[in-house]
């Protein structure tokens, strides 16, 4: 049981490219979220998809599309990247969503030049 | 709107002694109050939450309505608890489902 795993653990882009970050949860919980991770801001939400078929922007969604693929998979994408986006990025799933505990991936740290 | 403040980022005690991180909340309803914990290299894990009035690791929290503050306690630091704490709050109605974290507190207990 692997809980939430992302990948890749790191990525390097240069401004303009775009990349995928995969995120897939092995619990059958029914939402899935995308968080980044900045110093002195904490965590803030990105996207998030309360049960598949659906998604929905969180705080920060600018420069961010995502995929709820299926039940188990939910992806974001940047389309060009920018330095702005440089942050640690995690998944997390939870059984219900409204005030159920997440469960988080590992991370993935990315660095736009 | 929901909002979580965390007035220190930074936080240092020496083994032994009490410890106290601070969370204030600003939400016009009745929110579900957490505390995630995150050590290093781990993951971000949840440590507690205030509907289930538990201990966990020695740490407790009790939410304050009247001062809108769920305030993390142990009265007696470990190393091992050096970690960075995150403070969050889930509103009850279905548009605010998802969690507001507060900026965090970096915890370091001294031996």
């Amino acid at each position: 049981n692997a809980g939430v795993t992302q990948t890749p653990k790191f990525q390097v882009l240069k401004t303009g490219q775009s990349m995928t970050l995969q995120c897939a949860q092995d619990m059958n919980h029914n939402s899935m979220y995308w968080y980044r991770q900045d110093p002195g801001m904490g965590l803030r939400l990105i996207y998030y998809s309360a049960s598949e078929g659906t998604t929905d922007k969180g705080e920060v969604p600018n420069g961010y599309n995502v995929s709820r693929l299926n039940k188990r998979e939910f992806s974001l994408r940047l389309e060009s990247a920018a330095p702005s986006q440089t942050s640690v990025y995690f998944c997390a799933s939870s059984e219900r969503g409204k005030g159920s505990p997440l469960h988080f991936g590992n991370g993935t740290r990315l660095t736009v030049t | 709107a929901q909002r979580v403040t965390q007035p220190e980022k930074l936080l240092s005690v020496f083994k032994g002694a009490p410890v106290e991180l601070k969370c204030n909340y600003s939400y016009s309803g009745s929110p579900e109050l957490f505390w995630y914990v995150q050590y290093s290299r781990q993951r971000l894990q949840l440590l507690l939450r205030h509907i289930s009035r538990e201990s966990i690791k020695g740490f407790t929290a009790d939410l304050n309505k009247g001062e809108t503050s769920f305030h993390l306690k142990k009265p007696f630091a470990q190393e091992e608890d050096s970690a960075m704490y995150y403070c969050a709050l889930s509103g009850l109605s279905v548009s605010a489902r998802q969690l507001t974290f507060g900026s965090g507190t970096q915890l370091t207990v001294l031996p």
